[in-house]
């Protein structure tokens, strides 16, 4: 398995710009989760999807971020328009209903000027 | 709020040195504690741990659980520049649908050689 996929590995952009950042989970997995990092604050939950049905977004920082699950192999997080305090490291990971162990993508690393 | 603290929060040790790190939680509805070794990139999964006192081991790490009071620990043994990573801990945090996880803030461990 080729573990939970991200793209793109790493995105600069100037402010106002938006920003798609795209995870395949691990296949059969049916939980989707999008996690951002930062010094400041650590790792910190945005959103999880079931089954991809957006459950809990209280993560959200603000309405400039959104993201969708279109299918089950297929998640994106849209920032739109981009602040320099938005930047981080992305990490979508997926897991198994019955598992707590959620398996990390490489992460996003972005970078907002 | 289910909430985690890892102490301490950044070590510096020799090579062949052991350490210990600790992880205190609280949660509404425990199941598990995760540790979590991260390097340059994403979280790679160490140990999920659910029963008070059963030692985990693998290699020269282990981890035990104490649910009475609440915590935690991580041991490594024999140190070496390749353990050098922040490790994290997450608990589980029950929502209607799956979980979520909390994680602390992590331990940066640098081991010099």
């Amino acid at each position: 398995d080729a573990g939970v996929i991200q793209s793109p590995r790493h995105e600069v952009t100037e402010m106002g710009q938006e920003v798609t950042l795209r995870c395949k989970p691990i296949s059969g997995h049916d939980y989707l989760f999008w996690y951002r990092q930062t010094m400041m604050r650590g790792l910190e939950l945005l959103i999880y999807f079931n089954n991809n049905v957006p459950i809990d977004d209280s993560g959200m920082p603000e309405d400039r971020f959104s993201a969708k699950m279109p299918n089950a192999s297929f998640s994106t997080l849209k920032i739109q328009p981009s602040e320099p305090r938005d930047s981080a490291v992305y990490f979508c990971a997926s897991s198994l209903r019955q598992s707590n162990e959620q398996f990390f993508g490489p992460g996003t690393r972005l970078t907002v000027l | 709020e289910d909430k985690v603290v890892q102490s301490p929060l950044s070590l510096v040790v020799h090579e062949g040195d052991t350490v210990t790190l600790n992880c205190s939680y609280e949660v509404t509805n425990f199941r598990s504690l995760l540790w979590y070794k991260q390097e340059k990139k994403a979280p790679t999964f160490l140990f999920m741990l659910t029963s008070s006192g059963i030692e985990k081991k693998s290699g020269r790490l282990s981890s035990i659980l104490d649910k009475k009071e609440l915590f935690s620990i991580l041991n490594i043994t024999a140190t070496q520049t390749g353990d050098s990573a922040i490790y994290l801990c997450a608990v589980p945090s029950p929502m209607e649908y799956g979980n979520k996880l909390v994680f602390g803030a992590g331990t940066i461990l640098r081991v010099k050689s």
